[in-house]
């Protein structure tokens, strides 16, 4: 089945110390996006891949970094974890950025999410 | 004002009931509607997808949007234990993709 998957599902760190969270899809969609979600909260958008276009949200704080090597794989790095940063990170892919006259194009696919826990 | 409001309030239902969630919205331009299911612990999936107003029936969920009131809601008849999720509305413009969600709404149907 053709999917998003994220690894790992749960991640323990200690403050300040440097994570990564990876992304894969067999989907063959061009955007792909990183999402933070916080209890009861909802989903808030960190960033996109268009491609290789790099799309940064504006309040999006520098501590969140993303690389994207191929059409299959994103990265999400947290270079000094803080407290407020233990949230649920969503991965998500579309075909498109926009409809473009082709429906569902826009729809968003996630995967299982990736639980951040710092202490 | 927030652009989408959705009361995260959790609702409790017998099985069998009809669950009723809304969200409304304050952009004008928001073209597409959508409802994700999000399982404890697991990414949202896509419920229900529209585009503009009207309604969209897909077995026991309803979803109805009326862009002149900014509102939009999503039915679930014969709700059954494996519904109890939360239930996020999202929505987005023509121009781009970035999802305006809500909060999401608990919700659990009892046995």
């Amino acid at each position: 089945d053709a999917m998003v998957i994220q690894n790992p599902r749960y991640q323990v760190t200690q403050f300040g110390k440097p994570v990564t969270l990876s992304c894969s899809q067999t989907l063959n969609h061009n955007v792909m996006y990183w999402y933070q979600q916080k209890s009861s909260q909802a989903p808030k958008l960190l960033f996109h891949y268009y491609d290789k276009d790099f799309n940064n949200e504006a309040d999006t704080p520098d501590n969140f970094q993303s690389r994207r090597p191929n059409t299959s794989f994103c990265f999400l790095d947290i270079r000094s974890p803080g407290l407020g940063d233990a949230a649920m990170y969503l991965c998500a892919t579309s075909r498109d950025f926009v409809d473009r006259g082709a429906p569902g194009a826009n729809v968003l696919t996630f995967g299982a999410g990736s639980r951040l826990t710092v202490l | 004002q927030k652009e989408v409001e959705q009361d995260p309030g959790p609702l409790s239902v017998p099985e069998g009931a009809i669950v009723s969630l809304n969200c409304t919205y304050s952009n004008s331009a928001f073209q597409y509607f959508m409802w994700y299911r999000q399982y404890s612990r697991k990414g949202p999936e896509l419920l229900m997808y529209t585009y503009s107003s009207g309604n969209k029936e897909d077995g026991r969920f309803t979803a109805q949007v009326d862009k002149s009131s900014k509102y939009i809601s999503l039915f679930i008849r014969d709700s059954q234990p494996s519904d109890s999720a939360t239930y996020l509305c999202a929505m987005s413009g023509r121009g781009n993709n970035r999802l305006a969600f809500g909060k999401g709404n608990q919700v659990v149907v009892i046995p």
